[in-house]
């Protein structure tokens, strides 16, 4: 089965610039996730939909961050404005359902200058 | 409050030799806990999860909830294990995973 894909694999922006991550799980998995990896430390998770709809966003800096899964398949995760403290990998990983293994991306290794 | 705690951020070992990576949980509830690896150049995935009770690729893990542990166990480490590895705590059973730090192995020849 092909996996979890993600784009771009690299960004370079600077501060207080807008940038977009986007997100295609494997086929036919429900439940879809957004984690931060700040460097040194383990993934945190940001937002977790349940096919189109969002079941978990507590960690989610709303102010800034935003995520979106229109039509419970693909999802895009945005950062606007973007702050120096955002530089991180956004990993996107993907489960059949939600107590199922999660299965990752790749992951956007996003720098904030 | 849930919390997992890797207390190394490096572990190094030579070839041949024990390794345990420690793992540390703090949870009020009924815990599931995973194991998840990432080789060099490769996107993170799964190794083992508790409740599968079973040795992946020499590895094993016991729950230990007297101690809140979950330590990462092999008798013979190969050089192919380095990585990073991350324990990881589902919260809820929603399908949110709490990370450890992570503990880099580094297997010498």
């Amino acid at each position: 089965e092909a996996g979890v894909a993600q784009s771009p694999r690299y960004k370079i922006i600077e501060k207080r610039q807008s940038v977009a991550f986007w997100c295609n799980p494997i086929s036919g998995h429900a439940t879809l996730y957004w984690y931060q990896q700040i460097l040194g430390q383990g993934p945190k998770l940001l937002i977790q939909f349940q096919n189109n709809g969002v079941v978990d966003d507590s960690q989610l800096p709303k102010d800034r961050f935003s995520a979106e899964r229109l039509k419970g398949v693909d999802s895009t995760l945005k950062i606007q404005p973007a702050k120096l403290e955002d530089s991180a990998v956004y990993l996107c990983a993907s489960s059949l359902e939600r107590d199922q293994p999660q299965h990752f991306g790749d992951g956007t290794r996003l720098s904030i200058l | 409050a849930q919390r997992v705690t890797q207390p190394e951020k490096l572990l190094s070992v030579f070839k041949g030799a024990p390794v345990e990576l420690k793992c540390n949980y703090s949870y009020s509830g009924s815990p599931e806990l995973f194991w998840y690896v990432q080789y060099s150049r490769q996107r993170l995935q799964l190794l083992l999860r508790h409740i599968s009770r079973e040795s992946i690729k020499g590895f094993t893990a016991d729950l230990n909830k007297g101690e809140t542990s979950f330590h990462l166990k092999k008798p013979f480490a190969q050089e192919e294990d380095s990585a990073m590895y991350y324990c990881a705590l589902l919260y809820n059973q929603g399908g949110k995973l709490i990370f450890g730090q992570g503990t880099e192995l580094s297997v010498k020849p």
